[in-house]
């Protein structure tokens, strides 16, 4: 299947800096790529949905300044989170949409798992 | 957005034994998927179930998805301690994915 990577796996940082989390997609092409946030012990929550080329989607009650996404071609989405306090310590996932026309599945990253001091 | 209602939460048993978990909504499934995920690690797709009825294995795994497309189950037969982790749930339009709260099973040897 497709591969997705995440990148860093894991990063620590201090209350009040930002954080840059990537997604590739390694070995096709995608237009569109989801980011989830997971709780420990709970299910993913979709935040928000990276179009290549547009500015990102995000799903109710996520702060688009909080959680700034970029994506800048059709292999790379990043996710940004600004002035990180505690409560944004979660694991972190991707998704990534094969291009219509191939076989149309999505596959996910491996996550980072953000820890904010 | 479609509630999707898995159960049971928890689940822990010996390595041998069989088991069911299910996944449940009050409305029509579209399509669903079967994830399985380990910790710290992103979930992996196992099936994708669409028409009512369907049963789908997958070596000892088996799913069922409702006549209605209302429900689904997942049956491991002889379960392993490989087969510890969070099963997922999940269904959606234009991929974009509503997960259920997950089973989390642990195998024990």
């Amino acid at each position: 299947g497709a591969v997705v990577s995440q990148h860093p796996s894991r990063v620590i940082c201090k209350s009040g800096t930002s954080v840059k989390i990537e997604c590739r997609s390694l070995d096709f092409q995608a237009t569109t790529m989801f980011w989830y946030r997971q709780f420990p012990k709970q299910s993913l929550m979709l935040m928000a949905t990276s179009n290549e080329g547009s500015k990102a989607t995000y799903e109710q009650g996520v702060e688009k300044d909080k959680f700034l996404i970029n994506h800048a071609s059709l292999t790379l989405s990043t996710l940004t989170v600004t002035s990180a306090h505690p409560e944004d310590s979660s694991f972190y996932i991707c998704s990534a949409r094969v291009l219509a026309g191939e076989t149309g599945e999505l596959f996910f990253g491996e996550g980072s798992r953000l820890t904010v001091l | 957005t479609q509630l999707l209602e898995q159960s049971p939460q928890f689940l822990s048993i010996q390595e041998g034994e069989n088991l069911t978990v299910y996944c449940n909504s009050s409305s029509v499934f579209s399509s669903l998927q079967w994830y399985r995920q380990e910790p710290g690690e992103g979930p992996v797709l196992l099936v994708t179930v669409v028409t009512g009825g369907e049963v789908k294995k997958l070596k000892r795994l088996t799913f069922q998805f409702g006549d209605a497309r209302k429900d689904s189950s997942l049956h491991i037969t002889a379960a392993q301690p490989g087969d510890t982790g969070l099963y997922l749930c999940a269904s959606g339009s234009n991929y974009k994915l509503t997960f259920g709260k997950g089973t989390l099973l642990t195998v024990n040897p």
